[in-house]
């Protein structure tokens, strides 16, 4: 069974990067769409951007300025690095998986809650 | 970007009932890449209905999606307890893939 695990700093200072990292296991992170959603407390679901094995990305164009993933096949996880954030940035943030040329996220982390304050 | 408007923000309902949910888009979307995921309280959102009708692993059939173009519709047939949660439609069709505010059900 895959499961995706959120990891990272829960507090972050305005101005400074949100850096959270996504470990998969159960299965390998070769061949699939990873992305990053988030949500702010009791509102909806926002795309962050993805990536495929391959080293392609895509953002979202809101966000693309500041946004930069990656990833470390070796040890099965992927990251988002989010610039300069403001309180603006404060949600829980999920990684999530689709398979290729797909957007349909069949497997989800539980999310992570990232506060933005200081 | 595709804006997704879902209708009604807020249903208030009996297990039982049959429920329809509505999803508008902004513009044409292929109906091979409308979804329509299911959020509990606390609970990363769960993948329902993709490609606009086909239902994903594990879903009852008591889920159903149909539409195209602009809209598009989830319809549970008979609401069991555990459907009293939140349902997003999102499409991929246009770019960047959006989500909608989001349907919330609650129990009457």
């Amino acid at each position: 069974q895959v499961q995706l695990q959120e990891s990272g700093p829960g507090l972050v200072k305005p101005s400074e990067t949100l850096s959270l990292t996504c470990t998969v296991s159960g299965g390998s992170i070769s061949n699939y769409y990873w992305s990053w959603i988030r949500q702010p407390a009791g509102k909806g679901l926002e795309w962050i951007g993805r990536f495929y094995t391959s080293g392609s990305t895509n953002y979202n164009p809101s966000l693309k300025s500041r946004v930069t993933m990656s990833v470390d096949t070796s040890k099965n996880q992927f990251s988002l690095n989010l610039s300069s954030v403001s309180a603006a940035d404060t949600a829980v943030y999920y990684c999530a998986r689709a398979a290729v040329n797909t957007a349909d996220f069949d497997y989800w982390g539980q999310g992570t809650l990232v506060t933005v304050s200081s | 970007e595709t804006v997704l408007t879902q209708s009604p923000g807020t249903l208030s309902l009996s297990p039982g009932e049959r429920v329809t949910l509505s999803c508008r888009a902004s513009q044409s979307v292929s109906s091979s890449y409308l979804d329509w995921y299911q959020q509990k309280p606390g609970q990363a959102p769960r993948l329902l209905i993709y490609g606009a009708s086909s239902r994903a692993t594990g879903i009852p059939d008591r889920f159903s999606g149909s539409g195209s173009g602009t809209d598009f519709t989830l319809t549970i047939s008979r609401l069991e307890p555990e459907d009293f949660a939140v349902y997003y439609c999102q499409q991929y069709d246009n770019s960047p893939q959006t989500f909608g505010q989001g349907t919330k059900l609650e129990i009457k």
